[in-house]
């Protein structure tokens, strides 16, 4: 079974420019999320989307940040513009299901973003 | 909201001692997982705790789950090299509350010859 998809892995850019992350989930996984993992910390849910539906973006800087799932499949998360301290590495995760039961998520590779 | 606390932060340990790394969270949590994090790499799924007195083993690793306590520990038994890594718990809230994961800070684990 493919696990969790993400491209770029790599990608260095400078302040106040726009960059754009990119996963594929485990096929048939309902969920997808989206992390942001600081050097030295855990990671830090900014998003999590049912099928194509928001589930939770209580932690997405909504200035500069958005994400979108369309057709409940790939999904892409967009900074724009960066700052210094979005240098980190955006974790894609997703599981089979939600709520009723325990959902234990799959993480991709990750893009590791590098602001100048 | 749901606050998990690691520690050791770092733990260096000699290859075949015993240790236990403890996860502490803050309010009602059902399910409690560790994961482990090579560096560069992503995180990979250990233990996945879904009950008071839950425990389970893998290798040389024994996760325990005490809900009453707020508790859970990693315990690791006659470490060797191939064990260096970050672990990371993560807790989650009730069933049916969401299921936002909130990772501690992790405990970056180097096992010496």
């Amino acid at each position: 079974e493919a696990g969790v998809a993400q491209s770029p892995r790599y990608k260095i850019i400078e302040k106040r420019q726009s960059v754009a992350f990119w996963c594929n989930p485990i096929s048939g996984h309902a969920t997808l999320y989206w992390y942001q993992q600081i050097l030295g910390q855990g990671p830090k849910l900014l998003i999590q989307f049912q099928n194509n539906g928001v589930v939770d973006d209580s932690q997405l800087p909504k200035d500069r940040f958005s994400a979108e799932r369309l057709k409940g499949v790939d999904s892409t998360l967009k900074i724009q513009p960066a700052k210094l301290e979005d240098s980190a590495v955006y974790l894609c995760a997703s599981s089979l299901i939600t709520g009723r039961t325990y959902n234990e998520q799959f993480f991709g590779p990750g893009t590791r973003l590098t602001v100048l | 909201e749901l606050k998990v606390e690691q520690n050791p932060l770092f733990l260096s340990m000699q290859e075949g001692k015993n240790y236990t790394i403890y996860c502490n969270y803050s309010t009602t949590s059902d399910r409690l997982y560790w994961y482990r994090q090579d560096p560069g790499k992503s995180l990979e799924s250990l233990f996945v705790l879904l009950s008071n007195g839950a425990v389970k083993q893998e290798g040389r690793l024994m996760a325990s789950l005490d809900t009453k306590a707020r508790l859970s520990t990693l315990h690791i038994t006659a470490a060797v090299h191939d064990l260096s890594a970050t672990y990371f718990c993560a807790g989650a809230p009730p069933t049916g509350s969401g299921s936002r994961l909130t990772f501690g800070e992790g405990t970056q684990l180097t096992v010496n010859p």
